[in-house]
């Protein structure tokens, strides 16, 4: 345990089928981020909040919806999605000043799209 | 622009040392990352280089050289459980973190 939780930890779901996919911090940190996963690929950055104002959204397509209640809280919730989306989708986060101490990931969260 | 290149898979035996290099082309930078992730775990924080030189960490260390966009993650006295994925990332000037794909390293006995 990283300190870092996501839910569920595997997700099989339709094309249009509505999903969301959850994650929980209690390390005090103040910046929270979505990353997709896909084999041997680059880690994707596809959201970042800090102190709940989201601060960073790499062209995701509108299926992909996040959301952040407070700090400690990170959604991302899944419309119609394709295919090509299937990949690990990880939760990072970390303190404003992070520089030397890095992100602390979640396990994420492996995601089909049928 | 934002390039960065690691080999996509080593093989070592136990017991031995082994080396995963990184390159990286920027126009800026704030440091540079390893983290180690276990097949369907977390990636996990190894190391961060802002100045050149070696950073040792018990059996892991991290050289980093800034004027040669090199760096390179060293491993000694393999254990099977380092069989792992090794990514590395270096930060741009807009302190986001960009990645490699990553280096599968398989340990065998």
């Amino acid at each position: 345990e990283t300190g870092v939780t996501q839910t569920p930890r595997h997700l099989v779901m339709g094309m249009t089928n509505k999903k969301s996919l959850k994650c929980e911090q209690h390390l005090g940190h103040n910046a929270m981020y979505w990353y997709k996963q896909s084999a041997k690929k680059p880690l994707e950055l596809m959201f970042v909040y800090n102190f709940k104002e989201q601060t960073e959204n790499n062209s995701v397509p509108s299926r992909f919806s996040p959301e952040c209640p407070n700090s400690s809280h990170l959604f991302l919730h899944l419309h119609t999605l394709q295919p090509e989306d299937s990949a690990l989708y990880l939760c990072a986060s970390s303190q404003e000043d992070f520089h030397s101490s890095g992100y602390t990931f979640g396990s994420g969260t492996r995601l089909t799209v049928v | 622009g934002q390039n960065i290149d690691q080999p996509t898979e080593m093989t070592a035996t136990e017991g031995a040392i082994v080396q995963i290099n990184c390159t990286y082309q920027t126009s800026g930078f704030n440091g540079l990352f390893w983290y180690q992730q276990h097949a369907g775990e977390a990636p996990t924080f190894l190391s961060y280089n802002v100045l050149d030189g070696l950073e040792e960490k018990g059996r892991f260390s991290s050289f980093l050289s800034r004027s040669k966009g090199y760096s390179y993650l060293l491993l000694k006295e393999l254990q099977m459980k380092d069989s792992a994925s090794y990514l590395c990332a270096y930060m741009d000037s807009n302190y986001q973190l960009i990645w490699g794909a990553g280096t599968k390293l398989i340990i065998k006995p």
